[in-house]
């Protein structure tokens, strides 16, 4: 089993729907983040968590919500999907702010 | 300026020659920096990270980094064409425990 498993793999959405992405991890890291990727723009962060009682937005949050329901889950919601949301997203893991990030296999999210 | 730049590419390289990358950012006070590869439609994978100035070495892979200089460096020895892929740099900011990514170069290794 993957470490770092994010559900749905892919998705098609109409404009407006909410949905919602899901992530667990069986690694015991604390710190989880969600990420963005767009061709050409590299990976950009939405929201990260460095424990269940601490959420904090990142450069790109609007639009966007996220619960930490447990250590291990961290899930990222689209209140009313608009077709910019299209993109690869991925959630993330790490132990501490000097180790590299452990990522699940991404959600391709099409919004239509 | 972005937080963290690459070159787009594509690099083209030869198989069995040196791939070279590179990464400029913009915090002085960053303090870590990771090399992640990326194939189509997968997640990125770390292979590299670095700390302190100068050459660390993994394998086929050398970090380089230059603190003065702003920059980072990853060279990939006897490419093969399985290095084929897109190269993340990531830093490590000194405000945040979190990530910036650069845009990615992407490397193809010619048999």
């Amino acid at each position: 089993d993957a470490d770092v498993t994010q559900t749905p793999r892919n998705r098609i959405t109409k404009t407006g729907k909410r949905i919602m992405l899901e992530c667990s991890q069986t690694k015991g890291h604390d710190r989880m983040y969600w990420y963005r990727q767009d061709p050409g723009l590299g990976l950009r962060l939405i929201y990260y968590s460095f424990d269940v009682k601490d959420i904090n937005k990142g450069e790109i949050s609007d639009g966007y919500s996220v619960s930490r329901q447990a250590q291990a889950k961290f899930s990222l919601s689209l209140e009313s999907a608009i077709p910019n949301q299209t993109a690869l997203y991925f959630c993330a893991t790490s132990v501490s702010g000097d180790a590299g990030y452990t990522f699940g296999s991404g959600t391709r999210l099409t919004v239509v | 300026q972005k937080e963290v730049e690459q070159n787009s590419g594509p690099l083209s390289v030869p198989e069995g020659a040196i791939a070279s990358l590179n990464c400029t950012y913009s915090d002085r006070g960053s303090q870590s920096f990771f090399w992640y590869r990326q194939y189509s439609g997968k997640s990125p994978e770390l292979i590299m990270f670095i700390y302190s100035n100068g050459d660390k070495e993994d394998g086929r892979f050398t970090a380089q980094l230059n603190k003065a200089s702003q920059y980072v460096s990853l060279l990939i020895r006897d490419s093969q064409p399985s290095d084929s892929a897109t190269y993340l740099c990531a830093v490590n900011k000194a405000a945040g425990n979190k990530l910036t990514f650069g845009g990615g170069t992407r490397v193809l290794v010619k048999p």
